[in-house]
């Protein structure tokens, strides 16, 4: 069974683009997590999506916005980007919004 | 405010030595504690799971401990390896319908020097 994949494994941007990070979930699962892990920091929740609905959000500006598809894969985007948005992004996949979370492997977005 | 605390921050041990990590929380109420285990720049990967009816789990070589009248998990291992050497991050939830709203610790830095 494959995992949770995430892409790029790596991304370099530069400061005001736009980053959009993207996240396959295990197959049969419906919620998507996505996290933020700066440099030596615990994960920072971002967004939970849920059979394709915002189901809450962390504590970030309205610039972290994102979606769910039908097929229940993850897009996250990031606009305006800022120097300190350089870190790992982290997304997780469970089904209904179970306790069941398997992470990826993430996305280190270097914001230059 | 719901708080996980885990102590403490960082430990270096010596190979072969047992250690155990701690994880005190405020969440409430209080549905599942888990465990995870995060290499330098990877996904954390799930160690253990415990509901409130489970005071103790295990896998492999880590034993998770859990009293949630005091609010507190403890994570244990046992004849520490290299490949140890990583974050260990306890995570508490509210409720199965709401893993959205799981709060996380900051996570305790284990190195296992040979």
């Amino acid at each position: 069974e494959a995992g949770v994949t995430q892409s790029p494994t790596h991304l370099i941007k530069t400061r005001g683009q736009q980053a959009t990070l993207r996240c396959s979930p295990i197959s049969g699962h419906t919620s998507v997590y996505w996290y933020q892990q700066a440099l030596g920091l615990g994960l920072q929740f971002l967004l939970w999506y849920d059979e394709g609905e915002e189901r809450n959000r962390g504590n970030f500006p309205p610039r972290f916005s994102g979606r769910q598809f039908p097929n229940y894969s993850s897009e996250l985007n990031v606009n305006a980007l800022e120097l300190e948005d350089s870190a790992l992004y982290l997304c997780a996949s469970s089904f209904q919004g179970t306790y069941g979370y398997t992470f990826g492997s993430g996305t280190r977005l270097t914001v230059v | 405010k719901n708080q996980v605390e885990q102590s403490p921050q960082s430990l270096i041990i010596l190979e072969g030595k047992n250690c155990t990590l701690q994880c005190n929380y405020t969440v409430s109420p209080f549905s599942n504690l888990r465990w995870y285990k995060q290499d330098t720049g990877r996904g954390p990967v799930s160690l253990t799971i415990m509901t409130f009816s489970e005071n103790t789990k295990s896998n492999g070589r880590y034993t998770a401990t859990l009293d949630a009248d005091t609010k507190q998990s403890s994570l244990h291992i046992t004849a520490s390896q290299l490949s140890d050497s990583a974050s260990y991050i306890c995570v508490v939830s509210i409720s199965n319908t709401n893993a959205g709203k799981s709060t996380f610790g900051d996570g305790t830095t284990l190195t296992v020097k040979p």
